[in-house]
C-alpha cells in the first residue's frame, strides 16, 4: 500500500525565514511526485510534478527536490502570501492504480509578516 | 490554462433531497476525472475515479448508489448526493487530469463545493 507521510505538520516562520517541508513515501513504483499548494476553502493549486530522483523544480521562491524515499520543499525568503497547506501526493506506475493520487496529510506553513 | 470550475461553489439542502455538483475541465480534454471529500483539517479523500463513457471506479467504502458519477464527455463531470443526509455535509472536491508531455497525468482540481444538509 502506497504511504505518504509529510512533516512537520505545521510550521510557522517570520517573513525572509528559509525552510523545508519534507515529504516520505513509500510506493512500489513511483510514476510521479506532486506538490500542491491549499488555500482554506479552496481546490488545491498545483506546483511541481517530479518523475525521478535527482529531479529538481523551481517557481519563484519555492524549490522542489526528490530521493528515492522523499522529496522536500524549499522555501526561500517566504513572505505572508505563502501561507498555505503545502499537500504532497505520489501516483503509482501499477496498473489498477493508474492515475490515482495518494496524499499526505500536508504541512500548514504559516509566515508571520 | 488547465482550469478546472465546479458548479455551485456552495449548496444547503434539506436532509432526503439530491444534489447535483458539476465540474468542468474549461481549457483542455480531460482523461479521467477524480472525486475527492475533504472534511475540515483533513486530507482529500479520493471517492472515485472516472472515464468519458464508461462507469465510475469507486474506492472501498464508498456508497455508488448514494453517489452518481456520471461522465458524459471529456470536458464534463457531475456528482449527485441522492438522498443527502447530514453525515453528507462535506468539502466536494474534483479534478481533472490532463497528459503532461505524455508522460503523466497531472491533476488540476476545481475550486470545490461546500455542501450542508441541514
Amino acid at each position: 500500500e502506497d504511504q505518504v507521510t509529510q512533516s512537520p505538520e505545521a510550521l510557522r516562520l517570520q517573513e525572509g525565514e528559509s525552510s523545508s517541508l519534507n515529504c516520505s513515501y513509500t510506493v512500489s513504483g513511483l510514476r510521479g511526485l506532486f506538490w500542491y499548494r491549499q488555500d482554506p476553502g479552496k481546490g488545491p493549486e498545483f506546483l511541481f510534478t517530479l518523475y525521478s530522483a535527482g529531479e529538481e523544480k523551481e517557481k519563484e521562491r519555492l524549490k522542489a527536490t526528490l530521493t528515492k524515499k522523499e522529496s522536500f520543499l524549499h522555501i526561500t525568503a517566504p513572505k505572508p502570501e505563502d501561507s498555505a497547506t503545502y499537500l504532497c501526493a505520489v501516483s503509482n506506475a501499477g496498473g489498477t492504480s493508474y492515475g490515482k493520487l495518494t496524499f499526505g496529510q500536508g504541512t500548514i506553513l504559516t509566515v508571520h509578516p | 490554462g488547465a482550469v478546472v470550475s465546479q458548479h455551485p461553489s456552495w449548496v444547503i439542502c434539506k436532509s432526503g433531497t439530491s444534489v447535483k455538483i458539476e465540474c468542468r475541465s474549461l481549457d483542455f480534454q480531460a482523461t479521467t476525472m477524480f472525486w475527492y471529500r475533504q472534511f475540515p483539517k483533513q486530507s482529500l479523500m479520493l471517492m472515485a475515479t472516472s472515464n468519458e463513457g464508461s462507469k465510475a471506479t469507486y474506492e472501498q467504502g464508498v456508497e455508488k448508489d448514494k453517489f452518481l458519477i456520471n461522465h458524459a464527455s471529456l470536458t464534463l463531470s457531475t456528482l449527485t448526493v441522492t438522498s443527502a443526509h447530514p453525515e453528507d455535509s462535506s468539502f466536494y472536491i474534483c479534478s481533472a487530469s490532463q497528459l503532461a508531455g505524455g508522460v503523466i497525468e497531472t491533476q488540476y482540481f476545481g475550486p470545490g463545493t461546500r455542501l450542508l444538509v441541514l
